[in-house]
Order: C-alpha cells, then sequence, then structure tokens
C-alpha cells in the first residue's frame, strides 16, 4: 500500500449505531488531519494530531471523537450521528517537522462517503 | 464568514487554450497557499504551492500566481489538456509557531476542458 488510504470507501449507519472510520499513511509523515467535506461547502478541517498529540479541534461536535494511536493510523469515532452529518470524511498527513511551508503540503486519501439515517 | 473564496464554481476551456482559476483570500495571516485538483471519487491531490515571499511559481505547464496586495491568487494552465477537466481547490495556512495547520479551502472551481 501507498501514500493514504482509508476505509471504509461507504459506509451507512443508523443514529444509534457507533462505527469508526480508520486512516493509515504510509509516507513516513508525522502529522495527520480529519476533514469533512458536505455537499457545496468547502473542506472544513476538524481535527489535527501532529506526532500524535491532538493540536487543534475545529469545534467537532462530541459525537466525533478521533484517536491517534501512532504516527501512521488515525481513527474517527462515530456515535449518535444526525442525518446532517451525511458527508465525505477526508483523511490526509503531511510531514509537519514545523512552522508551515512545504512541510504542510498534505496528502489525502480517498475519503470515506458517510451517509447517516 | 469564507477566509479563502473562489468565486466561480465552473469554468469551461478549449483544449489547448489557457485555464485561470482565481483566488481570493481575506486573512492576512495566510503565508503559504497551495493548489489541489480532484476527480470524482478519489481525495484531492496536491498540484503546486507558493509561499508568501514570492510572487510566481511555475511547475511544468501550471503557475501559480500570488498578489499580496490584492490578497488574490491564480493558478495558470497552459496548455489546456482533457485530462485537467476536475474541481480545483485553493487552499492556504497561515505560521502557527510549528507543528502542524490545518488548511483553509476554497469551495473549488470545476473546470472543463473541451475539445
Amino acid at each position: 500500500e501507498t501514500g493514504v488510504t482509508q476505509t471504509p470507501r461507504h459506509l451507512v449507519m443508523g443514529m444509534t449505531n457507533k462505527k469508526s472510520l480508520k486512516c493509515e499513511q504510509h509516507l513516513g509523515h508525522n502529522a495527520m488531519y480529519w476533514y469533512k467535506q458536505s455537499a457545496k461547502k468547502p473542506l472544513e478541517l476538524m481535527f489535527v494530531y501532529n506526532f500524535k498529540e491532538q493540536t487543534e479541534n475545529n469545534s467537532v461536535p462530541s459525537r466525533f471523537s478521533p484517536e491517534c494511536p501512532n504516527s501512521s493510523h488515525l481513527f474517527l469515532h462515530l456515535h449518535t450521528l444526525q442525518p446532517e452529518d451525511s458527508a465525505l470524511y477526508l483523511c490526509a498527513s503531511s510531514p509537519a517537522v514545523g512552522g508551515t511551508g512545504p512541510y504542510n503540503e498534505q496528502f489525502f486519501g480517498p475519503g470515506t462517503r458517510l451517509t447517516v439515517l | 464568514d469564507q477566509q479563502v473564496k473562489q468565486n466561480s464554481p465552473s469554468l469551461s476551456v478549449q483544449e489547448g487554450r489557457i485555464s485561470i482559476l482565481n483566488c481570493d483570500y481575506t486573512n492576512s495571516m495566510f503565508d503559504y497557499f497551495l493548489w489541489y485538483k480532484k476527480y470524482p471519487a478519489e481525495g484531492p491531490t496536491f498540484l503546486i504551492s507558493i509561499s508568501s515571499i514570492k510572487d510566481k511559481n511555475e511547475d511544468g505547464r501550471f503557475t501559480v500566481f500570488l498578489n499580496k496586495s490584492a490578497k488574490h491568487l491564480s493558478l495558470h494552465i497552459v496548455p489546456s489538456q482533457p485530462g485537467d477537466s476536475a474541481v480545483y481547490f485553493c487552499a492556504a495556512s497561515a505560521y502557527s509557531g510549528g507543528g502542524a495547520d490545518g488548511l483553509t479551502f476554497g469551495k473549488g472551481t470545476h473546470l472543463i476542458i473541451q475539445p
């Protein structure tokens, strides 16, 4: 496997379900991100992890719970979601050795298309 | 309030001609700008970037221009090819004192290259 992979690619869940999205990067990067893309909206940053530590939570509701056990893996645990949470969830990684610039060039996975019924 | 704006949802250009995609931003703290390309059912892929200390960066058929005083950047593709048909996202980041920075994205422009 190369690059950034995400599983599952598609997920349909009820509002009372608990599910998890998985992301894995094979690029040796140190930072990982979750983004949400809703219809007709820009990609919205949700969470940032740098060296396994969460450095940003962009006012995301607590029904979304991220987990980063190591620099290569990132999870997004979902519980009691709402239909308006239906969206494309994208994971990304970047070298993030510090600061901005080329170290912030982020590589994206293909996304998980989530539908909440 | 959107900090990165792409005001053209779509753009149609004839094959072989120049494609110009525009992006405006409002946050003066942004110091690094990126363009991403996205095909259906795939994640965005990095295309080209520019630091705020430059006003132009070129990579093959792709050139990005930055006008800091106008808070405007543009992506030029010349000559345009059918494979360039995709959604193009403008993104920006601001230095936060070290570590990883999330990107702020525009809504995207759907570029259609016509034969």
